[in-house]
C-alpha cells in the first residue's frame, strides 16, 4: 500500500510561468515531507523540505505547502526554467526506533517548454 | 557532490555471475540505504542499517545481500540474479532524528543478462 502518491505522472509548463507538483500521504505519523529532483541515470537530488509544525517553506523559485488536515504537500516553482525539466519525487518521513524512515511517491516529470 | 559515493555506476552481469555494489558516505550519517528503482515504479526501499544494524529488511529476496561493515560503507552483493532485476540501486545516508534529509548516491545501473 503506497503511503505517498503522487497522481499526477506528468505536467507540462510554459517557461516563465508556475509549476505546480502535487503530492498526498496517508500516515498522520508522518512529520517531515521533502522533495528531490532527478534527471534521468542520476540519483535523486533534494531540494526543499518542510517540517509539520510549519505549513510553508521558501526557498529562491521553490515553494513547499503542506496542509497537513488534507495530507497533502505541494512544491511551486516560479518562474519555471527550461533546466527544471526532470523528474520531481516527493517524499515523507518518519521515526521509527532511532533511524528515518522515508516513503516516497512515484514521481511526476516536469517539462518546461522554452 | 552529495556525499554519497557509489561504484561502479554500471554494472551488466550475467543470472549466474556474483558481483557487488559498493557505496560510501562522508557524512557523518548513522543510517544508510538500499533503494532500488524500477521504469514507472517508486522508489522501494530495500534495506536498512542503523550504526551498522540491519534495521529493516523490506522482504527483498535472498539473492540481494547486503553488508554494512561500518557506519560509512554499505554493500549489496549480488548472485544469481533474474533479468527483472536489472534497475537502477541508488544507496543513500541520513541521519537518525526529526528533521533529517536523506541524501543518495548517484546510482549504479544495474542489466541483468
Amino acid at each position: 500500500d503506497q503511503q505517498v502518491k503522487q497522481n499526477s505522472p506528468s505536467l507540462s509548463v510554459q517557461e516563465g510561468r508556475i509549476s505546480i507538483l502535487n503530492c498526498d500521504y496517508t500516515n498522520s505519523m508522518f512529520d517531515y515531507f521533502l522533495w528531490y529532483k532527478k534527471y534521468p541515470a542520476e540519483g535523486p537530488t533534494f531540494l526543499i523540505s518542510i517540517s509539520s509544525i510549519k505549513d510553508k517553506n521558501e526557498d529562491g523559485r521553490f515553494t513547499v505547502f503542506l496542509n497537513k488536515s488534507a495530507k497533502h504537500l505541494s512544491l511551486h516553482i516560479v518562474p519555471s526554467q527550461p533546466g527544471d525539466s526532470a523528474v520531481y519525487f516527493c517524499a515523507a518521513s518518519a521515526v521509527l526506533y532511532n533511524f528515518n524512515k522515508f516513503y516516497f511517491g512515484s514521481g511526476t516529470k516536469l517539462n518546461v517548454k522554452p | 557532490e552529495t556525499g554519497v559515493t557509489q561504484t561502479p555506476r554500471h554494472l551488466v552481469m550475467g543470472m549466474t555471475n556474483k558481483k557487488s555494489l559498493k557505496c560510501e558516505q562522508h557524512l557523518g550519517h548513522n543510517a544508510m540505504y538500499w533503494y532500488k528503482q524500477s521504469a514507472k515504479k517508486p522508489l522501494e526501499l530495500m534495506f536498512v542499517y542503523n550504526f551498522k544494524e540491519q534495521t529493516e529488511n523490506n522482504s527483498v529476496p535472498s539473492r540481494f545481500s547486503p553488508e554494512c561493515p561500518n557506519s560509512s560503507h554499505l554493500f549489496l552483493h549480488l548472485h544469481t540474479l533474474q533479468p527483472e532485476d536489472s534497475a537502477l540501486y541508488l544507496c543513500a545516508s541520513s541521519q537518525g532524528g526529526t528533521g533529517n534529509t536523506i541524501y543518495f548516491g548517484e546510482g549504479s545501473w544495474l542489466t541483468v543478462v
